[in-house]
């Protein structure tokens, strides 16, 4: 079975300072993992991949996020915040036996950006 | 590209009523896939296609809902005889390929059930 655990439902940041949005995942097969932004009333955009190359993935819009695999991360983070990034964040892990590759996704975190 | 659209994108019904939704995904890709999101929480898997074929179905699926993809192009997604627990974001994704492909997203449709 998968699981995707994000702590924290609710973080806030002043402009310019460090994103870090925390994912963690449990998955009996190597895992894919992803990180998707969501601005109200719209679907999912992609902000980057994680599909068992580099370990460091860098995104769109400056998010990167590094595997752990001995710590069962996939941590997001941005060295600087701008107000643009304040939107909700899903992590979600695809991957499985059943060979659909659906995505189980984390709960979410909403990230204020202060000015 | 015009990328996954969705239709309508949002919805207001009575309870008991039947809706349907539609998408259609990036012309191109062959796995299409169908989840929830209710307010505060991530989305959920519902069901998944292969082409025209419907390969999975999530237990959340009550046999109020189907879903068809005819021609394996467009889909449909019906919940019949709605209830106030049926009130939701409903999205659809698309993706290419016989791998773990990212997933792209439609703008979904917003039912509210009264």
């Amino acid at each position: 079975a998968q699981s995707v655990t994000q702590l924290g439902s609710h973080v806030s940041v002043s402009e310019g300072a460090l994103v870090l949005l925390r994912c963690n995942y449990s998955s009996s097969v190597p895992p894919y993992l992803f990180w998707y932004v969501q601005y109200p009333n719209q679907g999912l955009q992609l902000l980057l991949k994680y599909t068992s190359a580099a370990t460091l993935v860098k995104g769109i819009n400056g998010f990167e996020a590094e595997f752990k695999k001995s710590e069962t991360s996939f941590h997001l983070t941005k060295p600087s915040a701008h107000m643009s990034d304040a939107a909700e964040y899903f992590c979600a892990v695809s991957g499985t036996t059943s060979g659909t590759y659906k995505y189980i996704f984390g709960t979410g975190t909403r990230l204020k950006v202060l000015a | 590209d015009t990328g996954v659209s969705q239709n309508p994108r949002h919805k207001i019904t009575k309870r008991g009523q039947n809706v349907t939704f539609r998408c259609d995904p990036i012309s191109e890709h062959n796995r299409l896939y169908w989840y929830r999101q209710t307010l505060g929480q991530g989305p959920e898997f519902l069901t998944y296609f292969q082409n025209e074929a419907q390969l999975e179905k999530s237990r959340l699926l009550s046999d109020r809902f189907s879903a068809e993809r005819p021609k394996g192009s467009f889909s449909t997604l019906e919940i019949q005889r709605t209830e106030q627990g049926d009130s939701a974001m409903y999205l659809c994704a698309s993706s290419a390929g016989w791998n773990r492909g990212e997933q792209y997203f439609g703008p979904g449709t917003r039912l509210t059930v009264t």
